[in-house]
């Protein structure tokens, strides 16, 4: 089974900047998920899908984020203009339903540098 | 949302001695609490989970126990290894994550 796919893997943008992640969940996976892991930190919820509608996105700064999941596939995620704060690995990860309690698969991450 | 607090952030054994890390929620509704483990420059990867119908899991060395009166879990981890060594993650089940305890196994 192939798993979460993520792209790019690194970016390196300055501030001001615009800058998107693509996510490609694994097939029939119902929901997926954006986190955000500044270094040295836990990974914090961004927003969650369930197929093409958004169940939680408390904690995107919508001022500057945007995400979309058309056709309940593939996502991204978009930061514009980005500040130096959003330097971190922007994981994306899917579960197979929605409820919380099915296991995560996580891609491999985007390392995004704001100089 | 869930709030979940996890300790210690750091924690240091010798080879073959005992780990625990312990984590609290605040939302009662939460039923599945998963553990992951993450290697320098990796994903997190998901090595233990429990759901709320049961008190106690073990795989191996490996297992995780649930207070859900007292909301609290935690990750045992019995004859570590410096394999061992990685930062491990607590969750609950809105799927936000604990801050993480670095765990050190010494040779």
């Amino acid at each position: 089974e192939a798993g979460v796919a993520q792209s790019p893997r690194y970016k390196i943008i300055e501030k001001r900047q615009s800058v998107a992640f693509w996510c490609n969940p694994i097939s029939g996976h119902a929901t997926l998920y954006w986190y955000q892991q500044i270094l040295g930190q836990g990974p914090k919820l961004l927003i969650q899908f369930q197929n093409n509608g958004v169940v939680d996105d408390s904690q995107l700064p919508k001022d500057r984020f945007s995400a979309e999941r058309l056709k309940g596939v593939d996502s991204t995620l978009k930061i514009q203009p980005a500040k130096l704060e959003d330097s971190a690995v922007y994981l994306c990860a899917s579960s197979l339903t929605y409820g919380g309690t099915d296991t995560q698969y996580f891609g491999p991450g985007t390392r995004l540098t704001v100089l | 949302g869930e709030n979940v607090e996890q300790h210690p952030s750091t924690l240091s054994v010798q080879e073959g001695d005992s780990a625990v890390i312990k984590c609290t929620y605040s939302d009662s509704a939460s039923n599945y609490f998963p553990w992951y483990k993450q290697e320098l420059g990796k994903r997190p990867q998901l090595i233990i989970d429990i759901r709320s119908n049961v008190g106690e899991k073990k795989d191996q060395r490996i297992a995780v126990t649930l207070n859900k009166t007292a909301k609290h879990f935690s990750l045992h981890i019995t004859e570590t290894q410096p394999e061992d060594s990685a930062v491990y993650f607590c969750a609950a089940s809105d799927m936000r994550f604990g801050a993480g305890t670095r765990l050190t196994v010494k040779p």
